[in-house]
């Protein structure tokens, strides 16, 4: 069975630090999707980035960036220096066959605070 | 707007009353998923549609709840005499093909049963 665990619940940083939210998981396919969404106040989720499970570079977007190692089964998401626009919910979501609907597994999600 | 649209964004309904929400998917999207948000949780899988098929149910989906999604376009998802435990943020999502495409998500129906 999927399981993505989020440990951090809640992280409060000052603005312009830097910060990594942390994500593990757990799936007996070799073939996966991993995902990061944020969920601000308002409550739609929005799409950060996907990594399939043959991919396992580093990204970087702007001030964003993912680390996926599959030999820890983590998938972890850095901040740079950090913004009051970045407060929200932040879920680490997992995609594999089971079987065949492709659901998402979420995590419990991260609740950010970015305080200026 | 090609995202996906949830109505109605919010439902208060008095326990034991049914309810029905509504999603319409980004149209060239055959698969639709729906799922149900807990407060401090993170969404969980109640269901989904390829085209006009559900192909899987969550042991989440008691009987009381029914999902339907004819022709394959919208879809709609009613919950019959709520209880307060039906309190939750229904998210519905929307994708292209299988796998990770990427899932297009609505903004939510939140529903509060008194």
């Amino acid at each position: 069975a999927q399981k993505v665990t989020q440990a951090q619940t809640e992280i409060s940083v000052v603005e312009k630090e830097d910060v990594t939210l942390d994500c593990v998981y757990e799936t007996r396919d070799t073939t996966y999707y991993l995902f990061w969404y944020k969920q601000p106040p308002s409550g739609e989720l929005v799409f950060l980035i996907r990594r399939n499970s043959f991919d396992e570079q580093n990204e970087i977007s702007g001030r964003y960036s993912w680390n996926f190692q599959k030999s820890t089964s983590s998938f972890n998401f850095t901040i740079t220096a950090s913004q009051v626009v970045d407060s929200a919910v932040y879920f680490c979501a997992l995609s594999d066959s089971g079987a065949g609907s492709y659901q998402l597994t979420f995590g419990k999600g991260t609740k950010l605070s970015v305080i200026p | 707007d090609t995202g996906v649209s949830q109505d109605p964004r919010h439902k208060i309904t008095k326990r034991g009353q049914n309810v029905t929400f509504r999603c319409d998917p980004i149209s060239e999207h055959n698969r639709l998923y729906w799922y149900r948000q807990t407060l401090g949780q993170g969404p969980e899988f109640l269901t989904y549609f390829q085209n006009e098929a559900q192909l899987e149910k969550s042991r989440l989906l008691s009987d009381r709840f029914s999902a339907e999604r004819p022709k394959g376009s919208f879809s709609t998802l009613e919950i019959q005499r709520t209880e307060q435990g039906d309190s939750a943020m229904y998210l519905c999502a929307s994708s292209l093909v299988a796998g990770g495409y990427g899932y297009t998500f609505g903004s939510g129906t939140r529903l509060t049963v008194v």
